[in-house]
């Protein structure tokens, strides 16, 4: 069955540091999102992209967020002077349209911020 | 996106059927009735989806009432593997899902 991957797994960084999350959504699919869990809440929606542009973002995707299909396989998420806040669970999903069930996630890449 | 009430924790013993109640009394008419479900802190694995009709694949089934204001997901044999948080979502066309709190289901040996 196919699968949206994300790497890495486990990723720790230091506070002010730029990191970038990589997320190679399933081949046909047009529509990207970025969620984020921190531990022990509720998962969140981040940002959705489409046709090479941002289509909806959430109160928690600010200026230090930023999303870019560098090329026709993969799906990054930047974030750029991370924070202690920011440790969570991140996670890609990808969809072929807006509705029904072809939405996946990934299983995640887990960000520690120290 | 209508809200959804569940009720935040379930046990069900192995082999029998897990019943998952969801209240969505706000639901809109072009809204659909989503259920993902969640392993430890794994990515939300969809389950199955309905706008008005009892749907049916291989993991469940979703029983929606006529007035489509509550949903039941179903688990017809429960396995341990089946143990996760269980997620209750509607949306219309909108690009994201809001996901609540959910139903924390422990299938008990």
């Amino acid at each position: 069955e196919p699968e949206v991957t994300q790497t890495p797994s486990h990723q720790v960084t230091q506070m002010g540091q730029e990191v970038i999350l990589r997320c190679v959504p399933i081949s046909n699919h047009l529509y990207f999102y970025w969620y984020r869990q921190i531990l022990g809440q509720k998962v969140e929606f981040l940002v959705s992209f489409y046709n090479n542009e941002i289509s909806e973002k959430s109160e928690i995707f600010d200026d230090q967020f930023s999303v870019e299909r560098p090329d026709g396989s993969n799906f990054t998420l930047k974030i750029r002077s991370t924070k202690l806040e920011d440790s969570a669970m991140y996670f890609c999903a990808s969809s072929d349209r807006r509705t029904g069930n072809g939405y996946t996630f990934g299983s995640g890449t887990r960000l520690t911020v120290v | 996106d209508a809200k959804t009430t569940q009720p935040p924790s379930m046990d069900c013993a192995e082999g029998r059927a897990a019943n998952l109640p969801c209240n969505h009394s706000t639901i809109s008419g072009n809204e659909y009735v989503y259920w993902y479900r969640q392993i430890h802190s794994q990515g939300p694995q969809y389950i199955i989806h309905g706008l008005k009709n009892n749907e049916t694949n291989e993991m469940a089934s979703l029983i929606i009432t006529e007035d489509r204001k509550s949903s039941t997901l179903i688990l017809p044999h429960a396995t341990l593997r089946d143990t996760a948080v269980y997620y209750c979502i509607v949306r219309g066309t909108g690009n994201q899902f809001y996901f609540g709190t959910g139903t924390s289901l422990t299938v008990i040996p």
